[in-house]
């Protein structure tokens, strides 16, 4: 079965700082998606940003990119100039065909002023 | 804003009471899901669902049930609410084909007493 794996629980970044959030995933397929997932406190679960895996060229939305490793299975997500509104629980998911969608265990943010 | 409702968001029940969460959306999603999550933690899938009539458990057992009568309903139904049924859920839909974006609802925060 695929899985999804975060290793950091928890993360901090200064504002206006960059930093970079890691999710590694197990698959055998070689045509997938794979996504990053924003849960801000209270609030509702919205798509950050999402990559096909065929695609070489990393994903990018504004201050947000991604660094898809597909050889190592590896999709870190990257945000720059880091603001307030960026602190949030940070899911990694991947999803293959109609199969249902597969999420990491999460990495909490905290942006410090 | 994705356009998937949840209700209530917010409910209190006393144990031993039926109680029915509510999940619809009206993008014509065929994949729905329910995820169970407790503040701050990782998500756990407890039922998904393909379409009409389609019903799955997920990865994490449940004692609660699920109905697909209409692409657009997905209820979630506990028979007897007990205090370890506290928690938050949420639901989501998604296109059927490959890398189809998740829409998360807003979630329900379930307290039993």
């Amino acid at each position: 079965a695929q899985t999804v794996t975060q290793s950091q629980p928890e993360m901090s970044v200064q504002e206006a700082e960059t930093v970079t959030l890691s999710c590694t995933y197990d698959t055998s397929e070689s045509d997938y998606y794979l996504f990053w997932y924003k849960q801000p406190p209270s609030r509702q679960m919205i798509l950050v940003i999402r990559q096909e895996a065929y695609k070489q060229q990393n994903a990018t939305e504004n201050r947000f990119s991604v660094n898809f490793q597909k050889a190592a299975k590896s999709f870190s997500l990257k945000i720059s100039d880091s603001q307030l509104g960026d602190a949030a629980m940070y899911f990694c998911a991947y999803i293959q065909g109609a199969q249902k969608l597969v999420f990491g265990q999460g990495t909490r943010l905290t942006i410090n002023p | 804003e994705a356009d998937i409702y949840q209700t209530p968001r917010y409910l209190v029940i006393g144990t031993g009471k039926k109680i029915t969460l509510e999940c619809s959306q009206t993008m014509g999603h065929d994949k729905m899901y329910w995820y169970q999550q407790d503040p701050g933690m990782e998500l756990h899938l407890i039922h998904y669902s393909y379409g009409v009539n389609s019903t799955e458990k997920g990865d994490l057992s449940s004692e609660s049930t699920v109905s697909r009568i209409r692409t657009e309903h997905f209820p979630l139904t506990l028979e007897s609410a007990r205090p370890s049924h506290t928690s938050q859920y949420l639901c989501a839909s998604s296109e059927m084909g490959t890398g189809g974006v998740a829409f998360f609802g807003q979630g329900t925060r379930l307290t039993v007493v």
